[in-house]
């Protein structure tokens, strides 16, 4: 079946610029969205389509996609963006909803 | 904006069935798709299924044999029945919209969440 396969954690130091990828077949077919989510809290849309962004996302979350990898990029990372971020895809095979398994973003 | 407001039971036991409503307000109701999705403590989301706006329903194979999602036009509001509750279906459930826009797809509002605990 069908997945979408993400690095469990990355770390990027404060004001510096981070990338998380999202990598499946789905994604030659069909966008990633991105959610981001703090302890506690429900996920939140940061990125969908090709490269946009929800009303108050900031402009440093930005999106892309190169064949079956897609990316979500962070430039100039603040603390309140520490957080586990999630892809997700619409996929043709039997299981039409995809969620990779979330990346932890620690910001140093 | 619209805004998703969830309730149900919270802690049930072994074979019960989980029932879950999600109502919505401050928007349209009708002409988008609505969807559960759950998160196990400390591990990732799972998508367990979605209606539309005219009540046909998608769902993760894994679960299809206990889900029923129903749509109740009448109070803008969608609901949630699991049914064979058992301990690995602990989890926080939350309501969604989707948008469905090939090729983009994607959740742009959430409800609060429902911890689930199942428990003897």
């Amino acid at each position: 079946s069908s997945e979408l396969t993400q690095d469990p954690a990355v770390s990027v130091p404060l004001g510096q610029t981070v990338s998380i990828t999202c990598q499946g077949d789905s994604l030659r077919g069909y966008y990633a969205s991105w959610y981001q989510q703090k302890p506690g809290q429900a996920p939140v849309l940061v990125i969908y389509g090709k490269n946009n962004r929800p009303s108050g996302i900031p402009d440093r979350f930005s999106g892309s996609t190169s064949g079956n990898t897609a990316s979500l990029t962070i430039t100039g990372a603040q603390a309140e963006d520490e957080a586990d971020y999630y892809c997700n895809s619409r996929d043709s095979s039997d299981n039409p909803v995809l969620f990779g398994g979330g990346t932890k973003v620690t910001v140093l | 904006q619209v805004q998703l407001q969830q309730w149900g039971a919270g802690l049930l036991k072994p074979s019960e069935t989980l029932s879950l409503t999600c109502a919505v307000y401050g928007g349209s109701f009708s002409g988008y798709s609505w969807t559960w999705i759950r998160q196990p403590p400390g591990k990732g989301l799972e998508w367990i299924g979605e209606i539309n706006h005219s009540g046909s329903t998608n769902y993760n194979p894994s679960l299809k044999s206990r889900v029923t999602i129903s749509l109740d036009t009448s109070r803008n509001q969608f609901s949630l029945k699991l049914s064979s509750m058992t301990a690995a279906d602990t989890a926080v459930y939350y309501c969604a919209r989707v948008i469905l826009q090939r090729p983009k797809g994607y959740f742009d509002s959430w409800g609060q969440g429902t911890l689930v605990t199942v428990s003897s």
